[in-house]
């Protein structure tokens, strides 16, 4: 079974311009999530989608950030523009989702993005 | 608001010891667990879980105690083995039906030979 597909995995950028990250979950996973990862704390959740709906964006900065899930598939997240503390990797994970159970809960991590701002 | 929380931020133990990973939360409300390990240049990969209606969960090498009075869980590894060097995330959520999780900031444990 194919994991979750993120790319590209590493970028550098200059603060205030834009990037944008691509994720593919896994096969049949309806719930994606996007999370931030700041070098030397746990990955914090920026949004989720449930199928092309979102679920929870509350620690997503609108003002400079923003996701789709266009088709309930593929999903980019992109900074517009980026400051220096946007420096960290950047998580995608799916899940089978909201099917009830606590195995649900199991998330499934792509490989990240590593975002340098310069 | 860091509802999860790692105070070891690293842990050195031979290889054919146990490895002991603490983790403490703060919300009442979380009711499912669950460990996941990384290594360098990786996505997290899921470990091992309990829910709140365990106390234990055993997988191989891999045992987690959960005491809900004192909002402390814990990770053994038994035997520790060179591969097992990698960071360990302790994460929680409020399930069902809420599948956020929240994560503490990590253990980087190193199995020495």
């Amino acid at each position: 079974e194919a994991g979750v597909a993120q790319s590209p995995r590493y970028k550098i950028i200059e603060k205030r311009q834009s990037v944008a990250f691509w994720c593919n979950p896994i096969s049949g996973h309806a719930t994606l999530y996007w999370y931030q990862q700041i070098l030397g704390q746990g990955p914090k959740l920026l949004i989720q989608f449930q199928n092309n709906g979102v679920v929870d964006d509350s620690q997503l900065p609108k003002d400079r950030f923003s996701a789709e899930r266009l088709k309930g598939v593929d999903s980019t997240l992109k900074i517009q523009p980026a400051k220096l503390e946007d420096s960290a990797v950047y998580l995608c994970a799916s899940s089978l989702g909201l099917a009830g159970g606590y195995s649900y809960n199991e998330q499934f991590f792509g490989p990240g993005t590593r975002l340098t701002v310069l | 608001d860091q509802q999860v929380k790692q105070n070891s931020p690293s842990l050195s133990v031979q290889e054919g010891r146990i490895s002991i990973l603490n983790c403490d939360y703060t919300n009442s409300m979380f009711d499912y667990f669950l460990w996941y390990k990384k290594y360098p240049a990786e996505g997290p990969t899921f470990l091992i879980s309990i829910s709140s209606i365990k106390d234990k969960n055993e997988d191989g090498r891999f045992t987690v105690f959960l005491n809900k009075s004192a909002k402390h869980l814990s990770l053994h590894i038994v035997p520790s083995q060179p591969g097992d060097s990698a960071v360990y995330f302790c994460a929680a959520s409020a399930g069902p039906g809420d599948y956020k999780l929240s994560f503490g900031a990590g253990t980087t444990v190193t199995v020495r030979a």
